[in-house]
């Protein structure tokens, strides 16, 4: 499956707890998203890196996350100090990086903070 | 603020009823236009998009939109629905800049 995937595909956490994440893009993909999504609502946008490059953040994406993609390649999300308002789906996706072109998503991490 | 509505929030249809799922969003320059669509307990994937030219696109399993400009919308649409069209969709719009915004989505429940 040449695929995006992410790992692990659930996560459940003690509150306080450190969790981290992995995305690894469709193989020549420049640009990687990731995206939150609660239940009844659609993806929202946290982060996108272009190559190594971490060029925007959402408002979302508050202190206790962290992103990074370094070497171009895979990408991880970290979240210190896991709340209970952080459980939701962690979307991860990835596009050539052309313009007009769509984004290919993966199956996303269900993290529960219990 | 630049946002993507999606009125239906559940709809049930019987099989080959036709389809309408609505999109507005509100910009009034240049968008770009998907649907996605997310079958249980699967990954969010590409129906159909609009970037420029005609403003019916055709997608994949028939599916097909209208781009309205005036209108701000977007609907999706399909003639006769099947059972296995059971899932939940997504309109998603770029609004010039590097990120997806979508709508809160739409379930679709086709009863057989």
């Amino acid at each position: 499956d040449t695929g995006v995937s992410q790992d692990p595909r659930h996560k459940i956490t003690k509150r306080g707890q450190n969790v981290t994440f992995r995305c690894d893009p469709i193989s020549e993909h420049n640009r990687l998203y990731w995206y939150r999504q609660t239940l009844g609502q659609g993806p929202e946008f946290l982060t996108y890196f272009q190559n190594e490059a971490q060029l925007e953040k959402s408002r979302l994406l508050s202190d206790r996350f962290s992103a990074e993609r370094p070497k171009g390649s895979f990408s991880t999300l970290e979240i210190q100090r896991t709340e209970q308002g952080d459980s939701a789906m962690y979307l991860c996706a990835s596009s050539p990086g052309f313009y007009n072109t769509e984004a290919f998503f993966g199956q996303g991490t269900r993290l529960t903070v219990v | 603020a630049q946002s993507v509505s999606q009125h239906n929030h559940h709809v049930i249809l019987s099989e080959a009823a036709s389809l309408e799922l609505g999109c507005n969003y509100s910009y009034g320059g240049t968008v770009n236009l998907f649907w996605y669509v997310q079958y249980p307990g699967q990954h969010l994937q590409l129906l159909l998009k609009y970037f420029s030219g005609d403003p019916l696109v055709k997608g994949i399993k028939g599916f097909e939109a209208e781009f309205i400009k005036s209108k701000f919308s977007f609907n999706l649409r399909k003639p006769s629905v099947q059972w296995s069209d059971t899932a939940e969709y997504f309109c998603a719009v770029n609004f010039g800049n590097e990120k997806l915004t979508f709508g809160t989505g739409t379930r679709l429940t086709i009863i057989p």
